[in-house]
């Protein structure tokens, strides 16, 4: 399967902890991306890469998240301090942007839960 | 300020019935409207996408509507079946290549 990939697809922490998830994305995609979606709602965008570049952060994207891409292959989401509002489906998805359209293509997720 | 309206919240549709879902935008620098299929547990799934230089986009029994004017666009699924019993996601993009802002989302639940 060449699809993205996330891994964990499930994280289960303690309030207070560290949190770090990963995505591999369709490998000649360059464009990554990351969506939060919470129980009955659409996913929200938080940042997006283009190659290891970040371009765009969202002002939902506290201090407390920080996101990689080191060498414009998989990315790594870090949440420190977790809080229960953090609790949520993590959505990675990649593009490409030679492709002409703007077809991102969904990972599974990584359903974190904050106790 | 959601950029993306849909509606409505949930929808039950007979087999063999159309679905129909129903989404608004303001911004008109929008350039690329998709629509996503999202089964439990997963994440979501392109399902068909439209720009605003055509009117109608159909791939088999799905088939989308744009009017510019009234900036609304919606899906239909024609000849609705169970399997296509899952939450559809109809969002927007501007200046190719940039994020999506979602709409909340639609319940579809086909009756067999």
């Amino acid at each position: 399967d060449t699809g993205v990939s996330q891994d964990p697809r499930h994280k289960i922490t303690k309030r207070g902890q560290n949190v770090t998830f990963r995505c591999d994305p369709i490998s000649e995609h360059n464009r990554l991306y990351w969506y939060r979606q919470t129980l009955g709602q659409g996913p929200e965008f938080l940042t997006y890469f283009q190659n290891e570049a970040q371009l765009e952060k969202s002002r939902l994207l506290s201090d407390r998240f920080s996101a990689e891409r080191p060498k414009g292959s998989f990315s790594t989401l870090e949440i420190q301090r977790t809080e229960q509002g953090d609790s949520a489906m993590y959505l990675c998805a990649s593009s490409s942007t030679s492709g002409g359209y703007n077809e991102q293509f969904f990972g599974p997720g990584t359903r974190l839960t904050v106790l | 300020q959601q950029q993306v309206k849909q509606s409505p919240q949930s929808l039950i549709v007979q087999k063999g019935g159309i679905s129909i879902i129903n989404c608004a935008y303001e911004n008109t620098a929008f350039d690329y409207f998709p629509w996503y299929q999202q089964f439990p547990g997963k994440g979501p799934a392109l399902l068909i996408a439209i720009r605003p230089d055509v009117s109608e986009k159909k791939e088999g029994r799905f088939t989308i509507s744009f009017n510019k004017s009234a900036k609304q666009f919606s899906l239909h699924i024609m000849d609705s079946q169970p399997g296509d019993s899952a939450t559809y996601f109809c969002a927007a993009s501007r200046d190719n290549f940039n994020k999506f802002y979602f709409g909340s989302g639609t319940k579809l639940n086909v009756k067999p």
